[in-house]
């Protein structure tokens, strides 16, 4: 079946620091790949998605190419701020069929000033 | 524009209660889904509803129950709550191929059972 797997949290970092949360995944076919975003004490928000390989999604300075050759969609900024701590999750929605979206555990990510 | 809303935000149940969890999308969204967020184990998908008039088993359905009211509302409902069953829920609604459009969450349901 599907998966995902990102890596563990929390992430701490200093304001304007590189950001990036490890997501791979396994799946059959040709997956579509999301990262949603949760702020404390609300629902998860579509931040980005790709779907077809070496597809790159953009949102607000976040970024996540899609990789087949690693099945990976890794989260990328280049200068968080600290109104980007929230917790992420990598999700995938299989292509085939009908599919529901998968979601990893959940990276929450802390940024001090 | 609400998009999708939970009805309670908190609740809290003694053991062997039971109650319904409400759900609305004013978005003419095809799908809905019910979803439960424990700590360490991410959003797991508890049932779904594809279109109106059909449910289907998620990941972890065993004490719950659903219904798609109308294409608009979808409930859940503990028939006889378990401290197991202490999470926080969140409802979600997307056009049906989530592959090309992902969901709309609402801002979840926290339920406590004692």
């Amino acid at each position: 079946g599907n998966s995902v797997t990102q890596m563990e949290g929390p992430v701490t970092l200093s304001e304007e620091a590189f950001l990036t949360i490890n997501c791979t995944y396994t799946a059959t076919g040709y997956p579509s790949l999301f990262w949603y975003v949760q702020y404390p004490g609300e629902g998860l928000q579509l931040l980005l998605k790709a779907t077809k390989a070496d597809d790159k999604g953009s949102n607000k300075g976040f970024e996540a190419t899609y990789r087949k050759e690693t099945t990976s969609f890794h989260l990328e900024k280049g200068s968080v701020q600290v109104s980007d701590s929230a917790v992420y999750f990598c999700a995938l929605s299989g292509n085939s069929g009908y599919s529901t979206l998968t979601f990893g555990k959940g990276t929450m990510l802390l940024v001090s000033p | 524009n609400a998009g999708v809303t939970q009805t309670p935000k908190f609740q809290v149940l003694k053991t062997g209660q039971s109650m319904t969890l409400q759900c609305a999308q004013d978005m003419n969204h095809n799908s809905m889904y019910w979803y439960r967020q424990d700590p360490g184990m991410g959003l797991r998908l508890i049932y779904y509803s594809a279109s109106e008039g059909t449910t289907d088993k998620g990941e972890v359905p065993n004490g719950y129950n659903v219904s798609r009211l109308n294409k608009r509302e979808f409930s859940l409902r503990l028939e006889s709550a378990a401290p197991s069953q202490t999470s926080v829920y969140f409802c979600a609604s997307s056009t049906g191929r989530a592959a090309n459009y992902g969901y709309t969450f609402g801002s979840g349901t926290r339920l406590t059972v004692v």
